[in-house]
């Protein structure tokens, strides 16, 4: 148990669908993340937020929509997706140099 | 961007047995963590090195920092079952996040 906890674990959904993946840390961080890690390339940085302000997007298709309420929840609003985007999604926090990750959203695109 | 390219891609030893991971970038590591990552959970952070020719000892696992700041390796001795995992290493940049290597999926078997 990391601190960080994501829901929902498994996520199916057509290409019409929109979902959102739900991400929260109880370790009173000011930074959070999200991943995407798929099978053929490295763990890749999508989003970060600072004290709830976006401070990178890694060119990361609009279909992806993050948004982060309050410091310690973030979300990941998913509409119109490609099957290429089936992979794992994983959110994590960090305060001084040291990344918490949650479980991770295993996504499956049809 | 730099490109931390981790090898073996892949390693499945015996119980009992040492084996060696390695890290290497294009560039000068400003610092270098690594992670590892176990089936179904996020990656949980192992060691963080700073400084060249840097020598860290968890348990059976020793890291390595490279003199010059461009590689690192993972040593573990005497492997056990739970050591199976997915092994990144990972750099900081921007002090807030974090480029990941392609990682190294160690299976270990009784």
């Amino acid at each position: 148990e990391t601190g960080v906890t994501q829901t929902p674990r498994h996520l199916v959904m057509g290409m019409t669908n929109k979902k959102s993946l739900k991400c929260e840390q109880h370790l009173g961080h000011n930074a959070m993340y999200w991943y995407k890690q798929s099978a053929k390339k490295p763990l890749e940085l999508m989003f970060v937020y600072n004290f709830k302000e976006q401070t990178e997007n890694n060119s990361v298709p609009s279909r992806f929509s993050p948004e982060c309420p309050n410091s310690s929840h973030l979300f990941l609003h998913l509409h119109t997706l490609q099957p290429e985007d089936s992979a794992l999604y994983l959110c994590a926090s960090s305060q001084m140099n040291e990344q918490f990750f949650g479980p991770g959203t295993r996504l499956t695109v049809l | 961007t730099q490109l931390l390219e981790q090898s073996p891609q892949f390693l499945s030893i015996q119980e009992g047995e040492n084996l060696t991971v390695y890290c290497n970038s294009s560039s000068v590591f400003s610092s270098l963590q690594w992670y590892r990552q176990e089936p179904g959970e996020g990656p949980v952070l192992l060691v963080t090195v700073v400084t060249g020719g840097e020598v860290k000892k968890l348990k059976r696992l020793t890291f390595q920092f490279g003199d010059a700041r461009k590689d690192s390796s993972l040593h573990i001795t005497a492997a056990q079952p739970g050591d199976t995992g997915l092994y990144l290493c990972a750099e900081f940049y921007n002090t807030d996040k974090l480029i990941f290597g392609t990682g190294t999926r160690l299976q270990v078997f009784p």
